[in-house]
């Protein structure tokens, strides 16, 4: 799988928009853009998906780049809720599996 | 709705010490995976199954086995437990790949 860049951490004050970034310059053009969220002492929690056009969902929008080489998750009124490490992940359509990096730690500051 | 189901949340081993971590799903998913994570990382993924009856390894896989004898359960079993063991251990479930997986709780394992 191809590998994902994400800084460790970013803070938002409450109510305001989010823009969690994500470079991923080997994507493949089978490869899905995945985000997943973590918050405190629970597991993982899906947020979104997309291969090629900007994905809206009720908790999130994805932005992908026209070149796909990099994608932004973005939050359009954080919450304190929100607080939670953000991971980007990049799955082939043939693969089996998700491989997890570190993710974005994000502080929601009210 | 259950979903991924983990059990025990927590439990203490003594090295040396065998147990098996319990994962059930209501969704009727075909996929099941088990991952760990240690303090401040991501998951690494330890086995997965895309269907009873079979399994594969993930990046992590010594010292762990499984089984899947039916769409539902997904157990992963920890012999001779050693300290490098000692982190969360998450199950997930997915209808396919590479849709979205769900995931349980989580179990906290110490090894001492």
């Amino acid at each position: 799988d191809a590998k994902t860049t994400q800084p460790n951490s970013m803070e938002s004050n409450e109510e305001e928009p989010v823009h969690l970034p994500c470079n991923h310059s080997t994507i493949s053009g089978t490869d899905y853009i995945h985000w997943y969220r973590q918050l405190p002492s629970q597991g993982p929690e899906y947020v979104i998906h997309g291969l090629t056009s900007n994905v809206n969902n009720r908790m999130a929008s994805l932005a992908i780049a026209e070149d796909r080489k990099s994608s932004t998750l973005i939050l359009h009124r954080a919450t304190l809720r929100d607080a939670a490490v953000y991971y980007c992940i990049l799955r082939d359509v043939g693969a089996n599996n998700l491989f997890f990096g570190t993710g974005t730690r994000l502080t929601v500051i009210p | 709705n259950a979903g991924v189901t983990q059990t025990p949340k927590f439990r203490i081993l003594k090295i040396g010490q065998s147990m098996t971590l319990q994962c059930a799903q209501d969704m009727n998913h075909n996929y099941m995976y088990w991952y760990r994570q240690d303090p401040g990382m991501g998951l690494k993924l330890i086995y997965y199954s895309v269907g009873a009856g079979i399994t594969d390894k993930g990046e992590v896989p010594n010292g762990y086995n499984v089984s899947r004898s039916t769409t539902e359960y997904f157990p992963l079993r920890l012999e001779l437990a050693a300290p490098s063991q000692t982190s969360v251990y998450f199950c997930a479930s997915s209808i396919t790949a590479p849709t979205e997986a769900f995931f349980g709780q989580g179990t906290r394992l110490t090894v001492v």
